[in-house]
């Protein structure tokens, strides 16, 4: 498809549990954002990669939080012994070009989240 | 440090009249707001923005307002419409942020029939 797609959509854990979440952006976004957004709140950013390279991870609540994108396409964000609080919609979103060059914030996409539940 | 608050959660709406939502910021640092569209089950989709060198943006239906020394904006919604029925968020961005985005807590319109 043409949009950002994410898998699992839908992802139960037990607690301690590790988890992958994956997303596919747009072919060619340069960038990618994941947020996390717990119920009844807005997105909340975690982390931020331009290419391959791993710009910006001040969001990440804690060392359990890892995110890697090896190719500069395919991104996976893993959390290791998971928690109850980790439970939220996480989502991802990629824009065209370096933020740095244009101004394109117009075109960062999302996509539907994968929705973690930790039991 | 919740920087973007969007301070009504719920709104309804009769269908045709018009749809305010406000949203408030904190950082002066943000030069660039947005607002998305989000129905159940799906990412959010990009509706309408405004430059800090703007006051007013229109595309159709939506427009935007932005008073830059009460760090306010809102999106009004002429005439509301049943498809407008939606959770929209209000989000700010600027370069020195690498164009990340904070967003408010969201506004559940319902547009009533």
């Amino acid at each position: 498809g043409a949009g950002v797609s994410q898998s699992p959509r839908y992802k139960v854990a037990k607690r301690g549990q590790d988890v992958a979440l994956r997303c596919d952006p747009i072919s060619g976004h340069v960038s990618l954002f994941w947020y996390q957004q717990a119920l009844g709140q807005g997105p909340e950013f975690l982390t931020y990669f331009q290419n391959e390279a791993q710009l910006d991870k001040s969001g990440l609540p804690s060392d359990r939080f890892f995110a890697e994108r090896p190719e500069g396409s395919v991104s996976t964000l893993k959390i290791q012994r998971t928690q109850q609080e980790d439970s939220a919609v996480y989502l991802c979103a990629s824009i065209r070009l370096n933020p740095g060059l244009a101004v394109s914030y117009n075109e960062q996409f999302f996509g539907p989240g994968t929705r973690l539940t930790v039991l | 440090d919740q920087q973007v608050k969007q301070n009504s959660p719920s709104l309804s709406v009769q269908e045709g009249r018009i749809s305010i939502l406000n949203c408030d910021y904190t950082n002066s640092m943000f030069d660039y707001f947005l607002w998305y569209k989000k129905y159940p089950a799906e990412g959010p989709t990009f509706l309408i923005s405004i430059s800090s060198i703007k006051d007013k943006n229109e595309d159709g239906r939506f427009t935007v307002f932005l008073n830059k020394s009460a760090k306010h904006l809102s999106l009004h919604i002429v005439p509301s419409q049943p498809g407008d029925s939606a959770v929209y968020f209000c989000a700010a961005t600027s370069p020195s942020n690498d164009y990340k985005l904070s967003f408010g807590a969201g506004t559940t319109v319902t547009v009533r029939a």
